[in-house]
Order: structure tokens, then C-alpha cells, then sequence
């Protein structure tokens, strides 16, 4: 593993579902967020965490948990799927404050 | 209301022209303003910029910060194809642990 490694690659899920989205990192970052993409949307984040322990929520947080056990892991969880959750889910993580996000390659979520 | 907004949103120009990006914020608690340039998946760094007036540069690409006036720019000059892309604006602040506050972007097209 080199970098920040998202899982799956792409998804179709049916309404309804509960789904995670899993994120691991070997960059020791302390901080790591969830963003969602959407064409002309740009970027929104979704959930954030500044150190293992510790979350918070970002500008749309609604239908989406995360958790941070560990420093490694940022696993993001649809608890019950809609259609409007169709999107690309892109990983970050960084070392703190002024300093770049490095992304995952991201998942392409599909709500059925 | 925190927010960064890019201009112009898309663009299309001829192989060898230079291009100008815009990126204009405003954020409360502001830490620093970074460039991403994206392609087909994961967001690549180009460029973070904390103190005005300082150019950073990196080959044809260049950038600027003015915090007084609240923005920055982007240049690429003697424009190749492969610098198409969709280029991201994106500036740090402290409402959101150490998250990037995302612009919609930039769809760049090089034609030959």
C-alpha cells in the first residue's frame, strides 16, 4: 500500500442498503476526511477527523457516520442508501494545518 | 456562509495560448489557499499559498495570493494538451479541523 487506498473501486447499490465505503492510509497523517463529488457541485466534505479518536461533521454530514479507531483507517457508512447519494467519494488525508490533502483515488457509488 | 469561488468555470483554448484561473474566498479564520489539478480520478497538488504577493511556480504553471483583495490566480502559459483537466481551488480554515473548503472548479480544454 503506498498512499491512500479506497474501497470498492465502484458500486451499485440498491435503495435501502447500508454500505461501507472503506479508506486506509500508510502516511501516519493524523487528519482524514470523506468529500463527495457531484458535477457541478465541486467537492463537499462530508465528515472529518482531525486525530485518531475524534470526528466531526463537514457541510453534509446527513445520512453518512464515520469512525476513526485507529490512525490508519476512516471507513464512511451509509446507513440506510438513497438515490440522491449517487456520487464520487473521494478519501483525504493530511499531516494538519498548512499542509496539501492527499486523495484516494475514489468510489463511484451508484443508489439504485 | 464560507465559500470559494472559481472563475471562469470552464474554458477552451488553442494548444500555446496562456490561461488565467481565478479564485476568489471568503473565509473566516483562513490558513491557506491550494491549487489541485484533476484529471480522470484522485485530485493532484499543484501549488499551497499562505502569504500574498509570493509566486510559486513549477514549470509553465505559476500562482499568486493577494489576502487583502481575497484572491488568487493560476497561470499556465504555452498551453499543452495534456493540461487539460479540471483545476481546484481549495482553501484551509479553521471551521472544519484541518478540511479544505473546496471551489466548484475550473474545466479546462487545450485543443490542438
Amino acid at each position: 500500500i503506498a498512499g491512500i487506498t479506497q474501497a470498492p473501486t465502484s458500486q451499485i447499490l440498491a435503495a435501502g442498503r447500508r454500505m461501507t465505503l472503506r479508506c486506509t492510509q500508510d502516511m501516519r497523517h493524523n487528519a482524514m476526511y470523506w468529500y463527495r463529488q457531484d458535477l457541478g457541485l465541486g467537492l463537499r466534505l462530508i465528515h472529518y477527523s482531525n486525530t485518531a479518536g475524534t470526528t466531526g461533521k463537514g457541510e453534509v454530514p446527513d445520512g453518512y457516520s464515520v469512525s476513526r479507531a485507529n490512525t490508519d483507517d476512516f471507513p464512511l457508512t451509509l446507513a440506510s442508501a438513497v438515490p440522491s447519494q449517487t456520487s464520487v467519494y473521494f478519501c483525504a488525508s493530511s499531516d494538519g494545518a498548512n499542509t496539501e490533502a492527499f486523495f484516494g483515488q475514489g468510489t463511484r457509488l451508484t443508489v439504485v | 456562509e464560507d465559500k470559494v469561488v472559481q472563475s471562469p468555470l470552464s474554458l477552451v483554448v488553442h494548444e500555446g495560448d496562456t490561461v488565467t484561473l481565478n479564485c476568489s474566498y471568503e473565509v473566516t479564520n483562513f490558513r491557506s489557499l491550494l491549487w489541485y489539478k484533476q484529471e480522470k480520478k484522485a485530485p493532484t497538488f499543484l501549488f499551497m499559498l499562505t502569504s500574498s504577493g509570493i509566486e510559486k511556480k513549477s514549470g509553465r504553471l505559476s500562482s499568486i495570493l493577494d489576502k487583502k483583495e481575497l484572491f488568487s490566480i493560476l497561470n499556465i502559459t504555452a498551453t499543452q494538451t495534456g493540461d487539460s483537466a479540471i483545476y481546484l481551488c481549495a482553501v484551509g480554515h479553521s471551521n472544519s479541523g484541518y478540511a479544505l473548503n473546496f471551489g466548484k472548479g475550473t474545466s479546462l480544454l487545450v485543443t490542438p
